[in-house]
């Protein structure tokens, strides 16, 4: 069973430029969240799809978009790209537990380097 | 809002010591918490969850437990180990969501 992929692995951007990352969640899994990792810091949510719809977001500007195809994968769009849009982007799928509450995977991750 | 609080690293450590890695948080109702661990380079793994008051989590010689009255949920292993060196991040979900809210991380190193 193949857990959460993203892609691309790294990616170099330059400032003003925009940006597709894509996920594809771990199997049975519906739910997909993108996460904001910068350097040396705990990962911030930006936001949360279900049924093809955003259902939660972040303090993050209209500047970060994303889309939830038919088959829960899932894409972020960052337009004018900023020095400070440089970090590691998670993306993580969700399950809820019989027990109550949720339980998320990540996936590895995409380092975007914005020069 | 809510929050989760971390020990700031780096904590090193020679291998066989002791660990305790502190995390407390502030949330409204009753969260799940959770411990993850990033090593270099890669993702975050979930390490350990507790979703009540008193449940203690464990996974490869980890444990923390959920401490309502403290509002804590501390992370220890009684023996690390060098491939136990990684960043742990405490977080938490609240009761009505499903968003991951992090602490800013606790890098640990282990020597021989």
């Amino acid at each position: 069973d193949a857990g959460v992929t993203q892609s691309p692995t790294h990616l170099i951007k330059t400032r003003g430029q925009q940006v597709t990352l894509r996920c594809s969640p771990k199997s049975g899994h519906d739910t997909v969240s993108w996460y904001q990792q910068a350097l040396g810091q705990g990962p911030q949510f930006i936001f949360q799809y279900y049924e093809e719809e955003e259902r939660q977001r972040g303090n993050f500007p209209d500047r970060f978009s994303g889309h939830q195809f038919p088959n829960y994968s899932s894409e972020l769009n960052v337009n004018a790209l900023l020095l400070g849009d440089s970090a590691l982007y998670l993306c993580a799928s969700t399950t809820q537990l019989l027990a109550g509450g949720f339980e998320q995977y990540f996936g590895p991750g995409t380092r975007l380097t914005v020069t | 809002g809510n929050s989760v609080t971390q020990m700031e690293g780096p904590v090193t450590l020679s291998e066989e010591a002791f660990l305790t890695i502190n995390c407390t948080y502030t949330a409204t109702g009753y969260p799940s918490l959770f411990w993850y661990v990033q090593y270099p380079g890669e993702g975050l793994q979930l390490l350990l969850k507790a979703t009540k008051a008193d449940d203690k989590g464990s996974n490869k010689g980890f444990e923390a437990t959920y401490r309502k009255e403290t509002t804590s949920f501390h992370l220890e292993k009684g023996s690390v180990q060098v491939s136990d060196s990684a960043v742990y991040f405490c977080a938490l979900i609240s009761y009505n969501t499903d968003k991951l809210i992090f602490g800013t991380g606790t890098r640990l190193q282990v020597f021989p």
